[in-house]
């Protein structure tokens, strides 16, 4: 797999339930950032983990960072109709290229919250 | 909230043509990106720009490619002669420096080459 790939590709899920989504990498990282795309929208910045944090929370989100599997999860809890969207996983490699490097980023995941 | 701001949203253009795509990044950030996304695939990286030159950029950034700061506040990509293939949607993102490289993205500008 590449840099940054997230699964699955598609979730559908009801308002109200949680949604768990996983971003897998390859490279040493400095820290992971999940972001949010509204159809036709930029991509918003949601949360970051460094990679010597565990989990971290904010709000109804929690991530999770696994260094030794190079593994990644998001997880909304209580989901809003206003929750779809895409997400994306984006790995910074910064420590290690220099500062303020690229950002390396997933497919994404097409979530969908039916109200 | 201070955001990044990109012009035009929708730029179409003939294959060959040279188009310019602006960016306004946030007032107190000193590194500045731009990222593409062809429908469907992922965001890819094209070029990193701090303290009036390019820091880093991709295989992708060809000599076709050109970025330029031409004032205190404009940060523009410039393509000289697009190809069919330049379709995409072109996102600028900013980040302060000392910050833990939380980018904010403009927008985008679709670009469409016909």
């Amino acid at each position: 797999s590449q840099q940054g790939e997230e699964d699955p590709q598609a979730l559908s899920i009801q308002e109200g339930e949680n949604a768990t989504m996983n971003c897998s990498y390859k490279t040493s990282i400095n820290n992971l950032q999940w972001y949010r795309q509204n159809s036709g929208r930029g991509l918003v910045h949601l949360i970051l983990i460094r990679s010597n944090e565990r989990e971290k929370h904010s709000g109804r989100l929690r991530v999770t960072l696994d260094t030794s599997k190079k593994s990644s999860s998001l997880l909304i809890t209580a989901s809003r109709a206003a929750d779809t969207a895409s997400y994306f996983c984006a790995t910074d490699s910064s420590y290690y290229t220099g500062a303020n490097s690229k950002l390396t980023f997933g497919k994404g995941i097409t979530l969908s919250v039916r109200p | 909230e201070p955001e990044v701001t990109q012009t035009p949203s929708h730029q179409v253009t003939q294959m060959g043509q040279e188009v310019i795509l602006r960016c306004v990044p946030i007032s107190n950030h000193l590194y500045f990106y731009w990222y593409r996304q062809i429908l469907g695939q992922k965001v890819e990286f094209l070029v990193s720009f701090y303290n009036n030159e390019i820091s880093e950029k991709s295989e992708i950034f060809d000599d076709q490619f050109s970025v330029e700061r031409p004032d205190g506040s404009n940060f523009t990509l410039k393509i000289r002669s697009t190809k069919l293939e330049d379709s995409a949607m072109y996102y600028c993102a900013s980040s302060e420096e000392g910050g833990a490289n939380i980018q904010y993205f403009g927008a985008g500008t679709r670009l469409s080459v016909l």
